[in-house]
């Protein structure tokens, strides 16, 4: 298993411009999320799904949507940029078991100028 | 609304225990976590409690719950520099919902 994966590593983008974070998972888990990490703040989630079709709004959504077409693949797009979306951002997935753990993937670090 | 608390840093030298204390306002938590982070990598599960048990031990690491005064502590016997890391504490009340503390970076000194 590879366990959550996240694409690109490294991303800069220009104030206005739009892009897609992937994320995948191939534990089959129902539960995913996104989130951002900045300094001092720990983690905050920006938005989370249940399963394919249905997502809902977490502690910092705006700017960002997300969709979930597979139970495999949970893209998180930023809609137009803004340099207060300077952040680390992290897709996790979670195991269907009673202790609702969350296995994190890599992280995409995303720079807007 | 809910908080989790921790220090911002700890410094051991080696070979000696480290403790990381966590405190968390949520009274309906139902299962709590420590997590590891590495430099450029993501958050890697050390070990969780759920709320009825006071004490897990895995190895080198003890949890210890006070469920009356809400904190949480994460105890590293023999701590390594491999250890050196953040580590966080996050919390659940079992609905889709996690709180994270800000992280505690530990640094241990050879």
């Amino acid at each position: 298993n590879a366990g959550v994966t996240q694409t690109p590593k490294f991303q800069v983008l220009k104030t206005g411009q739009s892009m897609t974070l992937q994320c995948a998972q191939d534990m089959n888990h129902e539960y995913m999320s996104w989130y951002r990490q900045d300094p001092g703040m720990g983690l905050r989630l920006i938005h989370y799904s249940v399963g394919a079709g249905i997502t809902d709004q977490g502690e910092v959504p705006n700017g960002y949507n997300v969709s979930r077409s597979t139970t495999e693949d949970f893209p998180l797009r930023l809609l137009s940029a803004a340099p207060s979306q300077t952040s680390v951002y992290f897709c996790a997935s979670r195991t269907g078991q009673i202790s609702y753990e969350q296995y994190f993937g890599p992280g995409t670090r995303l720079t807007v100028t | 609304g809910e908080d989790v608390e921790q220090s911002l840093f700890l410094s051991v030298r080696e070979g000696d225990s480290s403790v990381i204390n966590c405190t968390y306002t949520d009274s309906s938590s139902t299962y709590l976590y420590w997590y590891k982070q590495e430099p450029g990598a993501g958050l890697q599960l050390l070990t969780y409690i759920f709320s009825n048990m006071d004490m897990k031990q895995d190895q080198r690491l003890t949890v210890l719950l006070n469920k009356k005064d809400k904190h949480l502590s994460l105890r590293i016997a023999d701590t390594q520099t491999g250890d050196s890391a953040i580590y966080f504490c996050a919390e659940t009340s079992g609905t889709y919902k996690y709180i994270f503390g800000t992280g505690t970076r530990l640094k241990v000194l050879a």
